[in-house]
């Protein structure tokens, strides 16, 4: 199975900050990685897909990039209701795995 | 509008079955490929299951196969995932998700959820 390595596993932001998280895979995964945020108490819902394409309706403070093991998504300029869950996952071979998740507080 | 809603969560005991449903609405259903994605309490999330648009082809990881099945009627636009052999580890909240679905072709992650249902199986 691959395996997704999420970093870090928590970080506060003030708010206009730019924030960074990472997600490597354990064997390369073609840009076949998503993004999903996950604020407390509800469901998930999708941020990024194929490493850099943003879902519709998401505003575009939110990027992704990366390629081969190695995965990233920035948030440009932190608001309060960023502060949530962040996990990744490759959606290249089965089974198709997620990261350990990203918590993201407003400092 | 999207939306997915799941029922049929509660507490079980181990060993026993639970049936757990999803009710779609604003897209064809039929044209979607659709699954099971699961979250134990305070962690991560874990795919269980995924549908063909027909039903004919079904995809489990190891950790549920050949004890949980997933169904479907596009007739109800409604998905299933019958769970048996119920384990303590199979506690979580348990999420109906859609797949990006091109040409009958899926996208292998989830575009829209339902809000969940908890499942916990417990003595």
């Amino acid at each position: 199975d691959i395996q997704m390595t999420q970093s870090p596993a928590s970080l506060s932001a003030s708010l206009g900050e730019t924030v960074s998280i990472e997600c490597l895979a354990s064997e390369g995964i073609s840009n076949d990685l998503a993004w999903y945020q996950q604020k407390s108490g509800k469901s998930p819902q999708l941020l990024i897909y194929a490493a850099s394409r943003l879902q519709d309706g998401v505003p575009s403070r939110f990027s992704g990039s990366g390629s081969g093991t190695r995965y990233s998504l920035k948030i440009s300029g932190m608001q309060p209701e960023d502060e949530a869950d962040y996990f990744c996952q490759q959606s290249y071979k089965y089974p198709y795995t997620f990261g350990a998740g990203t918590k993201l507080e407003l400092k | 509008e999207v939306q997915l809603v799941e029922s049929g969560g509660g507490l079980v005991q181990p060993g026993r079955s639970l049936k757990l449903s999803c009710a779609a609405s604003g897209f064809t259903f039929s044209n979607y490929y659709m699954a099971w994605v699961r979250q134990a309490p305070k962690k991560g999330l874990e795919w269980v299951a995924t549908i063909s648009t027909s039903g004919s082809r079904t995809y489990y990881p190891d950790s549920v196969k050949g004890r949980f099945t997933i169904s479907r009627d596009n007739a109800k636009s409604s998905l299933y995932l019958q769970m048996n052999s119920l384990k303590s580890e199979d506690t979580a909240t348990y999420y109906c998700a859609r797949h990006p679905t091109t040409r009958v072709y899926p996208h292998w992650y989830f575009d829209f959820w339902g809000p969940g249902t908890m499942v916990t199986v417990s003595s």
